[in-house]
């Protein structure tokens, strides 16, 4: 049975860096690509990057030069660091496989 | 990067109205085509991929379509369950890039 779940700090500070952990079980990294997806409150889906099953990743080009997705192919992990956050990065963040299943998410609120 | 255009944004309809929404992409995407059902407080469930295939487990009142770069999803007999909203997504390019929804309420 395929599922992901996202976790990590419900509130970061401005300026601080968010770090988000999706732990996989059902299948391996090795086999499916897992991507991150946010969604602000009230608002639509945004695709944020991709980790490929070598390894290789993709990122939204709004996001790019502040984010990093990285695994543990062993832990069945799938990681997310996006810095220098700001208020309007409040969202719901996701993982999904392959962007067919999808886990809880975890709502992250930016603010002082 | 490839523009989703959705509409309408909102939808009121009544039980049993036929629901169309559609979404129109602005590059060429085939059928790389996904249409999403959320409900409040809960995560995005595939209904449609491939424009027009339906997902496991989703009820037969939903049916995808394409017609040239527009991508249409039907609801043949609302019923409350389906309250939701409704997003597109295209997968043939990254980024992936999803529609800006649709929230389809019962009048």
């Amino acid at each position: 049975q395929v599922q992901l779940k996202e976790s990590g700090p419900g509130l970061v500070q401005p300026s601080q860096t968010l770090s988000l952990t999706c732990t996989v079980s059902g299948f391996s990294l090795t086999s499916y690509h897992v991507s991150w997806v946010r969604q602000p409150p009230g608002k639509g889906l945004e695709w944020m990057g991709v980790i490929w099953t070598g390894g290789s990743t993709a990122y939204n080009s709004l996001l790019k030069s502040r984010l990093s997705i990285s695994r543990d192919i062993s832990k069945s992990q799938v990681f997310l660091k996006m810095n220098s956050l700001q208020t309007e990065d409040t969202a719901t963040y996701y993982c999904a496989r392959d962007i067919t299943y999808w886990g809880q998410g975890v709502m992250v609120t930016v603010s002082s | 990067d490839i523009q989703m255009t959705q509409s309408p944004s909102s939808l009121s309809a009544s039980l049993g109205d036929r629901v169309t929404i559609t979404c129109r992409a602005s590059q060429d995407i085939g059928n790389y085509l996904t249409w999403f059902q959320q409900k409040p407080g809960k995560s995005p469930r595939r209904m449609i991929y491939g424009a027009t295939n339906l997902a496991a487990g989703v009820p037969s009142r939903f049916s995808g379509s394409r017609s040239g770069s527009d991508y249409s999803l039907t609801i043949s007999s609302l019923e409350s369950e389906d309250v939701a909203d409704y997003h597109c997504l295209q997968s043939i390019q990254y980024p992936l890039t999803f529609g800006s929804g649709t929230k389809l309420e019962i009048k």
